[in-house]
């Protein structure tokens, strides 16, 4: 069955200092795959997606992501986190064959001013 | 650009009482989605909607049922609401499948059984 995990619960951050935010997938195949954010009592918006060429994706708001087929994971970064950045992230895998996402538990993270 | 819109925002139901929540979108996508999110849980989908006329169960779709009307509205129903229910409900669409942007998420609505 695919799976989609997100390691850390939280991840802590000083504003101007880089941010790392993991994922880590297990599917079949080559799988499509997104980063979602969500800020307080909001929906989910779209921050970035991997679907074939090159490995490191650019997003919005200075977001990227870095596919790595051999560790299976798909780690969210961004070089200098704003206070702003301070969300809920999720991981999201569409497995080859499927039309719908799963998601990760999702990563909530804070940016100290 | 209302994108996706659900209705209502908040409610609370009593156990055993019934409920419908609302869903439409005006971007013309083809599939749309009902997710539950729960503390510690992630997103699990409870029905989906490949195309107007069809749907189907996902991970978590006892005690619910869905309508497409047509392709702009998908609804979600709880026949007999349980505490368990109480949860996030977000509704979703997408060009059909996963399209490039993946999905477009409405603003979620906050069910509360007591």
């Amino acid at each position: 069955a695919q799976s989609v995990a997100q390691p850390e619960d939280q991840v802590n951050v000083a504003e101007g200092n880089p941010l790392t935010v993991k994922c880590t997938y297990s599917v079949s195949g080559n799988p499509y795959l997104f980063w979602y954010v969500q800020y307080p009592n909001r929906g989910l918006q779209f921050l970035l997606k991997y679907i074939t060429g090159d490995n490191l994706v650019k997003g919005s708001y200075g977001f990227e992501a870095e596919f790595n087929k051999s560790q299976t994971s798909f780690h969210l970064k961004k070089p200098s986190a704003l206070v702003s950045d301070s969300a809920l992230y999720f991981c999201a895998v569409r497995p080859p064959g499927y039309s719908t996402l799963t998601f990760g538990k999702g990563t909530m993270l804070l940016v100290s001013p | 650009n209302a994108g996706v819109t659900q209705t209502p925002k908040f409610q609370v139901l009593k156990t055993g009482q019934s409920m419908t929540l609302q869903c439409a979108q005006d971007m013309n996508h083809n599939s749309m989605y009902w997710y539950r999110q729960d503390p510690g849980m992630g997103l699990r989908l409870i029905y989906y909607s490949a195309s107007e006329g069809t749907t189907d169960k996902g991970e978590v779709p006892n005690g619910y049922n869905v309508s497409r009307l047509n392709k702009r509205e998908f609804s979600l129903r709880l026949e007999s609401a349980a505490p368990s229910q109480t949860s996030v409900y977000f509704c979703a669409s997408s060009e059909g499948g996963v399209s490039l942007y993946g999905y477009t998420f409405g603003s979620g609505t906050r069910l509360t059984v007591v």
